[in-house]
C-alpha cells in the first residue's frame, strides 16, 4: 500500500544548528511529493514539494530532494532560527483513478536560542 | 483572498451525542478535503470532493460519519453517534483542482473532544 514514514520527534536543535528530517515512502507509481509544516496555533501550509524524480523544492531556506531511488524527500535547513519551530509533515499524491493524499506522523522541532 | 472557514472551533459533547462541523472553501476551488488529526498523527484524509461528488471516501467510517457538499460550495461533516475515538481535529482544505499541481490550502480546524 501507501505510506509515508517520518523520523520520530520532538527534535530539539540550537539556532543556526543544520536540520534534517528524514521522509521515506512507498507508492505503487510516480507519486508527487511534498512537505507541509504547522506553525504554533496555526494551520497546515505548503512549504515545498517536488513532483517527479531528481527535483528539488526549496522555499524559506528549506529544501528537499526527491529520491527516487531511495524513496526518500528529506527536509533540510542550513541554519534554523527560533521561528522554524513548528510540527513537519511530509506527505505524498499518488495517482490512481484519483489523486490519493497520504501524510506522515509529522515530526515536532522545536529550535532553542 | 480570503481562507478557507471553518466553524466552530471547539466542540465538546458526550459520547452518542451528534455533531455538525461546517467548511467554507476559498472561493472558486473545485476540490474540497476534510481530514482527521488525532494528537500527535498526521492528518487521515476521511473525504474528498470534486465540485459536488465524492472522489474518495475509502476512509469515511460511514457507520456514523457522512459528509455533503451542496452545491459545490461548502460542506459539512457529520457523526452521530460520537465515540470517544472520534476526538480530534477536523480539518478542511480545498484546492483549485484536484493534483499534485494544485496547493491545498487548510482551514484552522475544529477540535473536537467527545467525554
Amino acid at each position: 500500500g501507501n505510506s509515508v514514514t517520518q523520523m520520530e520527534g520532538p527534535v530539539t536543535l540550537s539556532e543556526e544548528a543544520f536540520l534534517t528530517i528524514n521522509c521515506t515512502y512507498t507508492a505503487t507509481g510516480y507519486p508527487s511529493l511534498f512537505w507541509y509544516v504547522q506553525y504554533p496555533g496555526e494551520g497546515l501550509q505548503l512549504l515545498l514539494k517536488a513532483t517527479k524524480a531528481d527535483d528539488k523544492g526549496s522555499n524559506k531556506g528549506f529544501e528537499a530532494t526527491y529520491r527516487k531511488e531511495t524513496t526518500s524527500f528529506h527536509l533540510e535547513k542550513g541554519s534554523v532560527q527560533v521561528s522554524d519551530s513548528a510540527v513537519y509533515f511530509c506527505a505524498l499524491i499518488v495517482k490512481t483513478s484519483y489523486d490519493k493524499v497520504i501524510f506522515g506522523p509529522g515530526t515536532s522541532l522545536s529550535v532553542i536560542p | 483572498e480570503a481562507g478557507v472557514a471553518q466553524s466552530p472551533r471547539y466542540k465538546i459533547i458526550e459520547k452518542r451525542q451528534s455533531v455538525a462541523f461546517w467548511c467554507n472553501p476559498i472561493s472558486g476551488h473545485a476540490t474540497l478535503y476534510w481530514y482527521q488529526q488525532i494528537l500527535g498523527q498526521g492528518p487521515k484524509l476521511l473525504i474528498q470532493f470534486q465540485n459536488n461528488g465524492v472522489v474518495d471516501d475509502s476512509q469515511l467510517p460511514k457507520d456514523r460519519f457522512s459528509a455533503e457538499r451542496l452545491k459545490g460550495v461548502d460542506s459539512t461533516l457529520k457523526i452521530q453517534p460520537a465515540k470517544l475515538e472520534d476526538s480530534a481535529v477536523y480539518l478542511c482544505a480545498s484546492s483549485l483542482e484536484s493534483g499534485s499541481s494544485y496547493e491545498q490550502y487548510f482551514g484552522p480546524g475544529t477540535r473536537l473532544t467527545v467525554t
